[in-house]
């Protein structure tokens, strides 16, 4: 099945310590992007990556960390958590550039830092 | 860069009314539009896609939008409300050759019995 998998799906954190959250699809999709929503706000493109070892910053960047290692993977890093960064978080792919542009999405992931 | 304005965080109708869920974008090169739509505790999916062509799409669930280049609208809507089409609805656009999706701030339904 073609899937977007994330974890933890929900974490309970404290100020300052170093988390990751982890996000794999299985459909070879060469973009990936990590994306924050807030109430009011929609969703905000954190990190994006159009293909292995490429990624570049979203309109939210500050206080958040990405790797492409490998095609399958986009682990999100927040390497000192602070309590505005508790939000609900998505992760997504689609094929590469030029095409509509369809994402598709991971089932979230709900971060709370204390 | 583009950009979409969804008019109304909440809406609010009963079974069996009318669904429309507003959306305007701004793009200075032709767009492509979605609907994504988004039920508790789950990730969005696609509800419906415009890239080219026919202005009138059809997607999943009886939901259908219109490209209308003139108002620079892609509004929801659907004959007949269900409970179960209770959820968060996204408009979101993106542009040939860019895989920057902009989103907008959502809009809320409910639908009352």
């Amino acid at each position: 099945e073609a899937q977007v998998t994330q974890n933890p799906r929900y974490l309970i954190t404290v100020t300052g310590k170093k988390l990751t959250v982890t996000c794999s699809q299985n459909m070879n999709h060469e973009y990936m992007s990590w994306y924050r929503q807030d109430p009011g706000l929609g969703l905000r493109q954190i990190y994006y990556s159009m293909n292995v070892e490429v990624t570049d910053k979203g309109d939210v960047p500050e206080g958040y960390k990405v790797s492409r290692k490998e095609k399958r993977n986009f682990p999100l890093i927040l390497e000192s958590p602070s309590p505005n960064q508790t939000s609900l978080y998505f992760c997504a792919s689609s094929l590469a550039q030029g095409n509509t542009g369809e994402l598709f999405f991971g089932e979230g992931s709900r971060l709370t830092v204390l | 860069a583009q950009s979409v304005t969804q008019l109304g965080s909440h809406v609010s109708v009963s079974e069996g009314a009318l669904v429309l869920l507003r959306c305007n974008y701004s793009s200075s090169v032709p767009p492509y539009l979605f609907w994504y739509v988004q039920y508790p505790n789950q990730g969005l999916q696609l509800l419906l896609k415009y890239t080219t062509g026919a202005t009138l799409v059809k997607g999943i669930n009886g939901f259908e939008a219109e490209f209308k280049k003139s108002e620079t609208s892609f509004h929801l809507t659907k004959p007949s409300a269900h409970m179960s089409d209770a959820a968060e609805y996204f408009c979101a656009v993106s542009v040939l050759r860019n895989n920057d999706m902009r989103f907008g701030a959502g809009t809320r339904l409910t639908v009352k019995p």
